[in-house]
C-alpha cells in the first residue's frame, strides 16, 4: 500500500493566477499520476510523472498549462497556471506501487473566481 | 482506449436495503478496482479485484475477467454508504467509469 499526503486540500483562487499542488508519498515510486475531476464528472488522467524525465501528458493537457515537477521518488508537484473558472475541479495525485493497486491523495478542491 | 460503463448512474435506497452496482469494460483490463468517493472528494479504496470474489464486511465484489465485467454488492446499506462509487481498470492507463451516485435515506 501507499500513503499520500496532498496539499492544499482546498483553495479559492483569482483568475489569472497559478496554484501549485504538492504530493508526498511514504515510499519510493517510479511513477506518479495526476488526475482532474471536473464537477459532477469522472476522473481524467492529466499526466504521468517519472523522476528524472519530462512528464507525459494526455491528449488535451499541455505542459504550459499544467507544469509538473518530480524532483525525487517520493514527491511531485502539479501547477495549474493562468487559471480560469473552467479550471475549478478536484485535482488528485496517485501512485501504483508495484504496478498494481492505485492509491490516491486526499485531493485538492480548487475554485477559481 | 478502454471504455468503462457503470450502471446504474443513480441509485436511491432506504437504509437496510441491498444493492448491486455493475461495471462493464470494452476490453480486457488489468488492476480492476472499486472506489468510494466521499462528500469531501476523497477516493477510498474498496477492492482491488482483477478476478474472483472478495468480501469486506457488508461489501463484496466479483469480477469475471473473461466476460469483462465486475459487480459490487452492498448489503444492509447505511446512510454513510452514500456517495459516488467508481470502478477503474488499467489498459494503457487507469480508466474510470462515470460512477454510480448512491443515496441512502434513513
Amino acid at each position: 500500500s501507499a500513503v499520500i499526503s496532498q496539499k492544499p486540500s482546498r483553495d479559492i483562487c483569482q483568475r489569472g493566477t497559478s496554484l501549485t499542488i504538492q504530493c508526498q508519498v511514504d515510499s519510493q515510486v517510479t511513477m506518479m499520476f495526476w488526475y482532474r475531476q471536473q464537477p459532477g464528472q469522472s476522473l481524467t488522467l492529466i499526466a504521468t510523472a517519472n523522476q528524472g524525465s519530462e512528464a507525459t501528458y494526455e491528449s488535451g493537457f499541455v505542459i504550459d498549462k499544467f507544469p509538473i515537477s518530480r524532483p525525487n521518488l517520493t514527491f511531485s508537484t502539479l501547477t495549474v497556471s493562468n487559471m480560469s473558472p473552467e479550471d475549478s475541479s478536484i485535482y488528485l495525485c496517485s501512485v501504483e506501487p508495484g504496478g498494481t493497486e492505485a492509491f490516491f491523495g486526499q485531493g485538492t478542491r480548487l475554485t477559481v473566481v | 482506449g478502454i471504455q468503462v460503463e457503470q450502471s446504474p448512474p443513480d441509485l436511491i435506497l432506504q437504509e437496510g436495503a441491498n444493492s448491486t452496482l455493475r461495471c462493464n469494460f470494452s476490453d480486457s483490463v488489468n488492476n480492476l478496482q472499486w472506489f468510494h468517493q466521499n462528500p469531501w472528494g476523497q477516493l477510498i479504496n474498496l477492492f482491488y479485484i482483477p478476478s474472483g470474489t472478495k468480501q469486506n464486511g457488508r461489501l463484496s465484489a466479483t469480477t469475471v475477467a473473461t466476460e469483462r465485467y465486475s459487480l459490487l454488492y452492498i448489503s444492509s446499506s447505511q446512510t454513510t454508504d452514500s456517495g459516488v462509487y467508481f470502478c477503474a481498470g488499467r489498459g494503457s492507463r487507469l480508466t474510470f467509469g462515470e460512477g454510480t451516485q448512491l443515496t441512502v435515506n434513513p
